[in-house]
């Protein structure tokens, strides 16, 4: 049981804007960053968004994040065929990380 | 440029221990926390516990607790995570991962490519 719920699903067609919600408690998300993970097949994670809504050199603004009390959410526009991975959150949780069951998308 | 690399698969026994190393290159070593993140057969990511290797201090998951020992060599530029009492269920993919040494950060912007550890008798 993961302390920061994802949906376990998530799909749309290329050109779709999707987004993905993660929802906590005020001891994670209510006090600290979230961090968002995209993992593809047989690889390991890439950090995709930082201190909630900040992105790292390299990665495209289709891809942003919001934070918003104890909830954030990963929006993807115009979603592409590549863009089929599994998506977590993260963010510290009383001196321990927790990271987000996941969601997997699927782009039709 | 910065890489974290692994040592390789390993298949262990139940209630054998294994020890994982992550040797880091192209950054200050001591500049960075190093987390371990392991991933289950189709699971999702759990985070283990991380050290300081500058100081040694290290933060274990409290599921983890008196199994989970973190350690490094800073003479090499090595961590290394050790699981005692293995069990079935400790099969997956064990990562090392470097974050900045901020007390909550989780931005884990270098990760290692994964090993293996397969428990089974």
């Amino acid at each position: 049981q993961s302390v920061l719920t994802q949906p376990p699903s998530a799909s749309g067609t290329p050109g779709q804007r999707v987004t993905i919600s993660c929802s906590g408690s005020s001891s994670n998300i209510g006090s600290n960053y979230v961090y968002w993970y995209q993992q593809l097949p047989g690889t390991a994670p890439k950090l995709l968004i930082y201190r909630n809504n900040q992105r790292p050199s390299g990665v495209p603004d289709r891809f942003s994040g919001s934070k918003s009390g104890t909830s954030a959410s990963l929006a993807i526009s115009g979603l592409r065929s590549e863009d089929e991975a599994d998506y977590y959150c993260a963010a510290w949780d009383d001196s321990l990380s927790a990271f987000g069951g996941g969601t997997k998308l699927t782009v039709l | 440029q910065v890489q974290l690399v692994q040592s390789g698969a390993e298949v262990k026994k139940p209630g054998a221990s294994v020890k994982v190393s992550c040797k880091a290159s192209g950054y200050t070593f001591t500049g960075y926390y190093m987390h371990w993140v392991r991933q289950a057969p189709g699971q999702g990511l759990e985070w283990m516990g991380r050290i300081n290797p500058n100081s040694g201090g290290t933060n274990y998951a409290q599921k983890f607790q008196g199994r989970v020992t973190m350690t490094r060599d800073t003479s090499i530029s090595t961590a290394y995570m050790e699981l005692s009492r293995l069990r079935s269920d400790d099969t997956a993919v064990y990562y090392c991962a470097r974050a900045p040494l901020a007390a909550a950060a989780l931005l884990f912007d270098y990760w290692g490519q994964g090993t293996l550890v397969t428990v089974s008798s």
